[in-house]
């Protein structure tokens, strides 16, 4: 089955309100993440990224957590936009040593804001 | 920097007919991926290259996918022949070096009736 996937397919929050998107990983030795935004007929952007040796990272309105026990990662929109609409995909790095071949996606969660 | 620039951005044939996809990655970048995108099986890498080289083309998804890097500025992907099955959205995406974060082009959207 799927290795790196998503607890929910679709997310509908009300705008203002915060978000929180989940993503399960199965590869413990995996040791970095990273979360893109893909909105419609677009191609996916970096949101943001982080390293296994790092439980939180926190960037404009949106903050990553790792928990590496469970082996879960989430992220947090803050005061959501409607400009957040939009599909948001996790990947993990399942090769050590850098490089982007090892990444491997989700399927994506679609985030709803509603007005 | 105008990042990862793909064309065409929608293409639309009938099966049996070539098909080819082009990218120019970015600026510097000297790692260049290739991935597919469908609802059912998300996004599927295809072939990367590094320095131009293929390095791994496990994810090609039989012998009438092919793909070229001529020069550190241009790749193309092609299919020939196409099928109907191979319609989906086509990415292009690019990095430096030992950078696991990936730039992505918009996408050139296939299908083939």
């Amino acid at each position: 089955g799927e290795s790196v996937g998503l607890h929910l397919p679709t997310l509908s929050v009300q705008e203002g309100d915060n978000s929180i998107i989940n993503c399960a990983y199965s590869n413990s030795a995996s040791d970095y993440f990273i979360w893109y935004k893909q909105e419609s007929g677009k191609g996916p952007q970096f949101i943001i990224d982080i390293r296994s040796n790092m439980d939180k990272r926190q960037g404009q309105r949106v903050t990553v957590l790792l928990n590496k026990t469970v082996k879960h990662l989430s992220l947090q929109i803050a005061a959501t936009q409607p400009g957040d609409s939009a599909v948001y995909f996790c990947a993990e790095n399942r090769r050590s040593g850098g490089g982007a071949d090892g990444l491997t996606f989700g399927k994506g969660t679609h985030l709803i804001i509603q007005p | 920097d105008a990042g990862v620039i793909q064309s065409p951005r929608h293409e639309v044939t009938e099966m049996g007919q070539e098909v080819t996809l082009r990218c120019k990655p970015i600026s510097g970048h000297n790692s260049l991926f290739w991935y597919r995108q469908t609802m059912m099986r998300g996004l599927e890498l295809l072939i990367y290259f590094n320095n131009n080289v293929p390095i791994d083309d496990s994810g090609m998804p039989e012998d009438r996918f092919s793909a070229k890097m001529p020069n550190a500025s241009f790749s193309t992907l092609k299919i020939q022949p196409s099928e109907p099955r191979d319609s989906a959205v086509y990415f292009c995406a690019s990095s430096w070096g030992s950078e696991e974060k990936l730039l992505f082009g918009s996408g050139t959207q296939l299908s083939v009736l």
